[in-house]
């Protein structure tokens, strides 16, 4: 059974600092995997896919498939980076979502 | 893109009633599904709504208690029936097509039973 994992319930950052969310998978095929992001007050969106391998807000994640991650990144955290990030996997277009972390950037 | 519609976006039920979520999509979508945000936990999926068939349901989510409607590309309900307070939950709709893995989510409905 497909599982994903993100570790970190809340994470406390400073603006200008570094931030980085874990996210685990378990799968047993190949995986399709997604940071999805709530800002306050507003709809779940997407942020990222990793086939896409690109830069959005500045984020990026990398598929490591020997470690089974798909952690998401940032070398310097805005305050309006402040959400709820969610790791999700897809199969058969449907998505399993890790617990969620809560990010606050302070400034 | 899609941009989807759920009403109601909010409501306070009591026990034992039903409530209908209506999901709106404004372009045609392959796949309509929908999750349970329960408090303070992540999403999980309730169903895949099948146009103009029976839903898909996942394991521990039954017809009997979230029946599921897709009439058409376009629009779905669920309903919440015979409610607990354990129900209590935002529920939320989402849509995407076989072209494109992004999925589409609308802005929830939060349920309050009591």
């Amino acid at each position: 059974a497909q599982r994903v994992t993100q570790p970190e319930k809340l994470l406390s950052v400073f603006k200008g600092a570094p931030v980085e969310l874990k996210c685990n998978y378990s799968y047993s095929g190949s995986p399709e995997l997604f940071w999805y992001v709530q800002y306050s007050r507003q709809r779940l969106q997407l942020l990222l896919r990793h086939i896409s391998r690109e830069s959005i807000k500045g984020f990026t994640a990398d598929l490591n498939k020997g470690e089974t991650s798909f952690h998401l990144k940032k070398p310097f955290a805005q305050e309006e980076d402040s959400a709820m990030y969610y790791c999700a996997l897809m199969n058969d277009y449907k998505l399993s979502f890790g617990a969620g972390t809560t990010v606050t950037v302070r400034a | 893109s899609a941009v989807i519609s759920q009403k109601p976006s909010r409501d306070i039920c009591q026990r034992g009633t039903s409530l209908t979520i209506q999901c709106q999509v404004d372009s045609q979508v392959t796949m309509m599904f929908w999750y349970r945000q329960q408090p303070g936990q992540s999403l999980t999926l309730i169903a895949t709504a099948n146009q103009g068939s029976e839903a898909t349901y996942e394991s521990g989510f039954v017809i009997d208690k979230f029946p599921i409607s897709r009439p058409n590309l376009t629009f779905s309900t669920l309903t919440v029936s015979n409610m607990s307070p354990e129900d209590s939950s935002i529920y939320l709709c989402s849509a995407g097509t076989s072209m494109n893995t992004e999925a589409f989510f609308g802005q929830g409905t939060r349920l309050t039973v009591v």
